[in-house]
């Protein structure tokens, strides 16, 4: 079965601190993906892998980054953690999209900034 | 800029029909996904369309109509487990997934 998994489902992290959201898939697939899903404004992409060691930024990068040293893992890095960070992370993984490729997602990841 | 207009909340009965409408303007279109989130889960594919027309899976059919930017899912014989969100996602012409904001979906007994 294809898997998406996240490191840690609930996170609570003060302001200020280094954040780290691990993302493994099992599925062999070159592009990856993170997500933030916040109430009323849907996916927004932070940033997506078509490949190891590359990175291309999404709609809203700003306070993070990410890393792919490896195929199957995709990691999001909050380098200073803020409140306005509060939300739920998704992870994705997919084969390449133009022949309709579906997306896996992971479970989520649920982080709280105090 | 790009945008997918989704009704941001319906209620239905159990047993009954219901339709959910997607309406798009992006830059190109290279595919139509449906995706399904129970709350605090992942969301789940539910159909993909890339051709007009309909598409029917069990209770499930999605519908798209390129010329018109729209597309619908329909769902049959609604069961307490459908209700969750629906997401409307669409593939640009540089490949990249944009996404609707989603719509709740309350079913009642």
């Amino acid at each position: 079965d294809v898997k998406v998994t996240q490191s840690s489902r609930y996170l609570v992290k003060r302001t200020g601190e280094k954040v780290f959201l691990e993302c493994v898939q099992d599925m062999d697939h070159e592009n990856m993906f993170w997500y933030r899903q916040d109430p009323g404004l849907g996916l927004r992409l932070i940033y997506f892998s078509y490949d190891v060691k590359m990175k291309e930024k999404g709609d809203i990068p700003e306070g993070y980054s990410v890393s792919r040293e490896k195929k199957e893992r995709f990691s999001l890095i909050l380098e200073s953690a803020s409140t306005n960070q509060t939300s739920m992370y998704l992870c994705a993984s997919s084969f390449p999209a133009d022949s309709g490729n579906t997306i896996y997602f992971g479970e989520g990841s649920w982080l709280t900034v105090v | 800029g790009q945008n997918i207009d989704q009704p941001t909340e319906m209620t239905a009965t159990e047993g009954a029909i219901v339709q959910i409408n997607c309406t798009y303007q992006t830059s190109g279109f290279n595919g139509l996904f449906w995706y399904q989130q129970h709350a605090g889960e992942a969301p789940t594919f539910l159909s993909y369309n890339v051709l007009d027309g309909l598409e029917e899976k069990g209770r499930f059919s999605s519908f798209l109509s390129r010329s018109k930017g729209y597309s619908y899912l329909l769902l049959k014989e609604l069961q307490m487990k459908d209700s969750a969100s629906y997401l409307c996602a669409v593939i640009d012409s540089n490949y990249q997934l944009i996404w609707g904001a989603g719509t709740k979906l309350i079913i009642k007994p």
